[in-house]
């Protein structure tokens, strides 16, 4: 069964602090995504990736970084959260066929992150 | 750029009523479609896909979608409502970018 794994479901960090959300997945697809979640605004993609070591700006990247070191896992990063930062946060995987019926996303559960 | 838009933000329908979701896109090249849904408290999972062949594709639970490309739309539709359908519903489109999600639409489905 595909498995797409975010570590945390709720976080709460404080004003400045870096945090990190972890995501790992076991259908050694090539591509991941990092998306946040806002009421009435839909998914937007914040980063996302296509190969180990390869990184690409989304939507909406600013204050995020992302690191992908190997091909299971997708860490997003927050430098400095701040409170409008407070969000759901989805990530997904994907194989890289450019077409075909393999390239739908299978999403985790989302880490609720409050900044405070 | 790729867009998506849903038109409805929330639909209240009674238990057995008919339902049909609009979404729009703005791609002129070869695109995929889906459509998600997100159930209160769950992740999102996939409700169906259209990749090539018959622009009318059925996904589970009783839904369907047609594909008209003329119109640019994607609209999703169930015969009959259940409470359980309750949930939330993102249409999404590939084209030569990740997917790109509309805004959603809540489905609220009252006895």
């Amino acid at each position: 069964d595909v498995k797409v794994t975010q570590s945390s479901r709720y976080l709460v960090k404080r004003t400045g602090e870096k945090v990190f959300l972890e995501c790992v997945q076991d259908m050694d697809h090539e591509n991941m995504f990092w998306y946040r979640q806002d009421p009435g605004l839909g998914l937007r993609l914040i980063y996302f990736s296509y190969d180990v070591k390869m990184k690409e700006k989304g939507d909406i990247p600013e204050g995020y970084s992302v690191s992908r070191e190997k091909k299971e896992r997708f860490s997003l990063i927050l430098e400095s959260a701040s409170t409008n930062q407070t969000s759901m946060y989805l990530c997904a995987s994907s194989s890289n066929l450019v077409t075909g019926s393999d390239t739908e996303a299978f999403f985790g559960q989302g880490t609720r992150l409050t900044v405070v | 750029a790729q867009s998506v838009s849903q038109h409805n933000h929330h639909v209240i329908l009674s238990e057995a009523a008919s339902l049909e979701l609009g979404c729009n896109y703005s791609y002129g090249g070869t695109v995929n479609l889906f459509w998600y849904v997100q159930y209160p408290g769950q992740h999102l999972q996939l409700l169906l896909k259209y990749f090539s062949g018959d622009p009318l594709v059925k996904g589970i639970k009783g839904f369907e979608a047609e594909f008209i490309k003329s119109k640019f739309s994607f609209n999703l539709r169930k015969p009959s409502v259940q409470w359980s359908d309750t949930a939330e519903y993102f249409c999404a489109v590939k084209g030569n970018t990740p997917l790109v999600f509309g805004k959603g639409t809540r489905l609220s489905v009252i006895a």
